[in-house]
């Protein structure tokens, strides 16, 4: 069963814009994880942000995680062509948990 | 460094046949999840092993099962095949199979079943 939720679906954008996606989850979480998907192939690892944590960068990559909320959000800043993907957050519980996903979001940036 | 790799790519069977699909995770990796994607579920969570032992398992019938070898290398096993199994089948390795590191996924096994 998935445990985030993003949000939008899809989202479509022109190259040099910024991409914001959200995901929600349930249930308390020990770390949330963001991952790249590109079309049938396997999940990319883009960035690990813990629960005590607040906000994380990576390049053109920035994550906040709200935890009072429940809700994390991955910013692709000055988009390119190339980040046209899926987009899944997943999550994980205190203990030897397994890493659930949500159905992520579907980006295109539009060169 | 060698990424993860899995075999086959692509597999056709048919209803009611058996397939068996591999896993070889980074080297030094010792835990390997395996996970079944659709169009309609999204990722599903099948099972985790971690030094030859299941650890988690996900909410699958007992068709699907799976072993790791003492050298980490793990299989997944689907018996009596059905159409709803028509899937892509990804393994993710990870040192210690924790969620507080990333995970490496493999490519795929594009399984249809006919």
């Amino acid at each position: 069963s998935q445990q985030g939720e993003e949000d939008p679906q899809a989202l479509s954008i022109q190259e040099g814009e910024n991409a914001t996606m959200n995901c929600s989850y349930k249930t308390s979480i020990n770390n949330l994880q963001w991952y790249r998907q590109n079309s049938g192939r396997g999940l990319v690892h883009l960035i690990l942000i813990r629960s005590n944590e607040r906000e994380k960068h990576s390049g053109r990559l920035r994550v906040t995680l709200d935890t009072s909320k429940k809700s994390s959000s991955l910013l692709i800043t000055a988009s390119r062509a190339a980040d046209t993907a899926s987009y899944f957050c997943a999550t994980d519980a205190i203990g030897n948990t397994p890493l659930v996903f949500g159905k992520g979001t579907r980006l295109s940036v539009i060169a | 460094k060698a990424g993860v790799t899995q075999t086959p790519r692509y597999l056709i069977k048919t209803r009611g046949q058996q397939v068996t699909l591999s896993c070889s995770p980074i080297s030094g990796h010792r835990s390997v999840s395996w996970y079944q994607q659709t169009p309609g579920q999204g990722l599903q969570f099948l099972f985790e092993y971690f030094s030859e032992t299941q650890r988690n398992k996900g909410n699958f019938p007992g068709r699907f099962s799976g072993r790791q070898f003492s050298n980490s290398r793990s299989e997944m096993n689907v018996s009596t095949l059905e159409l709803g199994d028509s899937a892509l089948y990804l393994c993710a390795s990870s040192l210690a199979g924790t969620g507080g590191e990333g995970y490496t996924f493999g490519s795929g096994t594009r399984l249809t079943v006919v």
